[in-house]
C-alpha cells in the first residue's frame, strides 16, 4: 500500500531533550516536506527536500533540523525542544511529475513540557 | 510576497444546501492551487487541484472550484452539503514547485 508513515504518533517530552520524528514513504517520491499545524494558523512549512542531500528552509525552520540521506526517509530533529514547539506535525511526499499532489502522513502530536 | 487568505474561519450550512468556501491568494507568479480536507483527528486528503489547465476544476465528493485570475480567487463549492462534509478545509498555493503555502483553514459545520 502506497503510504507515508510517521513515528511516533504521540510524544510527550521535556524541554531540552533531543528528539527525532521519523518519516518514510514508499512511493519513490522526490519531494518531501515537514509541516506543523497550530489552531488558527493552518499548516506552516518547516523544511522541504527536493531530493537526496537537497534540503531547504520553509517558513518556520527555527529550532528544527532535517536530513535526507535516503530518498524514502526524511527525519525531523528537534535538538533542544521548547514548549512553543508543542504542535501537530505532518510529513508529506510529492512526486516531481508536475502534478504537485502532496501525500500526507497521519501526523505526530508533540507535547513539550 | 506570496500568501493565501481563507475569508471565513467557520461556515455553517444545512444539509442539502450549497457550500461556498472562499480563498484568495496573492502572488507575482502563476500559481498551482489546491484544496485539501481534514476530517477530525485525521490526516489531509486532496480534494482538487488547479495546475494551469481548465479553470473550472472538479474534485472528489462533488466539490469543484473555479480559478479566477482577475480576482485572484479559487473558491470551493458544492451544490448540496452532506453531513459527511463536516471537516476543516485548507486552500493551498504553490509556486514553481517550491514552497507550499496553506491558508488558515475553514471549518465547515453541516446541520441536519
Amino acid at each position: 500500500e502506497a503510504q507515508v508513515t510517521q513515528n511516533p504518533r504521540y510524544l510527550i517530552t521535556v524541554t531540552g531533550k533531543k528528539l527525532t520524528v521519523t518519516c518514510s514513504q514508499n512511493m519513490n517520491h522526490e519531494y518531501m516536506s515537514w509541516y506543523r499545524q497550530d489552531p488558527g494558523l493552518g499548516l506552516r512549512q518547516i523544511y522541504y527536500s527536493m531530493n537526496v542531500e537537497v534540503t531547504d528552509k520553509g517558513d518556520v525552520p527555527e529550532g528544527y533540523k532535517v536530513s535526507r540521506k535516503e530518498k524514502r526517509n526524511f527525519p525531523l530533529i528537534l535538538e533542544s525542544p521548547s514548549p512553543n514547539q508543542t504542535s501537530l506535525y505532518f510529513c508529506a511526499s510529492t512526486p516531481l511529475d508536475g502534478q504537485e499532489t502532496q501525500y500526507f502522513g497521519p501526523g505526530t502530536r508533540l507535547l513539550v513540557l | 510576497a506570496q500568501s493565501v487568505t481563507q475569508l471565513d474561519s467557520h461556515v455553517s450550512v444545512s444539509e442539502g444546501t450549497p457550500v461556498l468556501l472562499r480563498c484568495n491568494y496573492s502572488s507575482s507568479y502563476s500559481p498551482s492551487l489546491f484544496w485539501y480536507v481534514q476530517h477530525p483527528n485525521k490526516g489531509l486528503q486532496l480534494l482538487l487541484k488547479y495546475t494551469s489547465a481548465a479553470t473550472l476544476v472538479k474534485g472528489i465528493n462533488g466539490f469543484e472550484a473555479e480559478f479566477k485570475k482577475s480576482e485572484t480567487s479559487f473558491h470551493l463549492t458544492k451544490p448540496s452539503a452532506h453531513m459527511s462534509d463536516a471537516a476543516e478545509y485548507f486552500c493551498v498555493v504553490s509556486f514553481n514547485f517550491n514552497k507550499f503555502y496553506f491558508g488558515s483553514g475553514t471549518k465547515l459545520n453541516v446541520k441536519p
